[in-house]
């Protein structure tokens, strides 16, 4: 069993729609959650971080933790062109990382 | 510019022929780490490093050697790349901070590798 699963998607939304991304962890003790964003050919990059049971907003995103089901979600709200990508989950375990294999978002204009 | 550098960023070479794959930050960070991409499979990570001389195993560092003699630098070895070990590879940094699993990675450009 893998420790952190994507739907692959791809997840195709219209511009101005809400995106919801969802993501589940298997390791019941990860301390940390994790949403990166990473274009075609480039590295990845932070867009949210969350440690504890909830909601965490910045800007048009906001993450939900709810580690009794151990699932992590990314809403994007307001998608634009911009946002297609694809969305790595990743949970952090005592120092080690693992990330779930990411699900591609393809924004239509 | 606060960076993660790699490189080579791409290299083909054939089996057998050891290679390093270098990386260097210069944002101070303490924990780095180097991972695997391969489509379908995400990121996974090879190895990591706490510090200076502290480095431990990921999920998949079977082929795989690295060291870290400065801060700064956290170099990949592999010492006979086999084909299975093509991949794309990025190395990561993360900022001092109460426990490595609470900060946020800073990824390098990457480096495609290809052993034929």
């Amino acid at each position: 069993q893998k420790e952190v699963e994507q739907n692959s998607g791809p997840l195709s939304v219209p511009e101005g729609a809400i995106a919801s991304l969802n993501c589940t962890y298997s390791d019941r003790v990860s301390q940390s959650f994790f949403w990166y964003r990473q274009y075609s050919g480039k590295s990845p990059e932070l867009i949210m971080s969350i440690y504890s049971n909830g909601d965490k907003e910045d800007g048009r995103f906001t993450a939900q933790l709810n580690k009794a089901s151990q699932y992590v979600s990314l809403l994007i709200r307001d998608s634009q062109p911009s946002d297609s990508a694809t969305y790595l989950c990743a949970v952090g375990n005592f120092n080690k990382f693992y990330f779930g294999s990411g699900t591609k978002l393809n924004v239509k204009p | 510019e606060a960076q993660v550098t790699q490189n080579p960023r791409y290299l083909i070479t054939v089996t057998g022929k050891k290679l390093t794959v270098t990386c260097s930050q210069n944002m101070n960070h303490e924990y780095m780490s180097w991972y695997r991409q391969d489509p379908g499979l995400g990121l996974r990570q090879i190895y990591y490093s706490m510090n200076v001389e502290v480095t431990d195993k990921g999920d998949v560092p079977e082929g795989y050697k690295v060291s870290r003699k400065e801060k700064r630098n956290f170099p990949l070895i592999l010492e006979s790349p086999s084909p299975n070990q093509t991949s794309l590879y990025f190395c990561a940094s993360s900022p001092p901070g109460l426990s490595s699993s609470y900060n946020e990675q800073f990824f390098g450009p990457g480096t495609r590798l290809t052993v034929l």
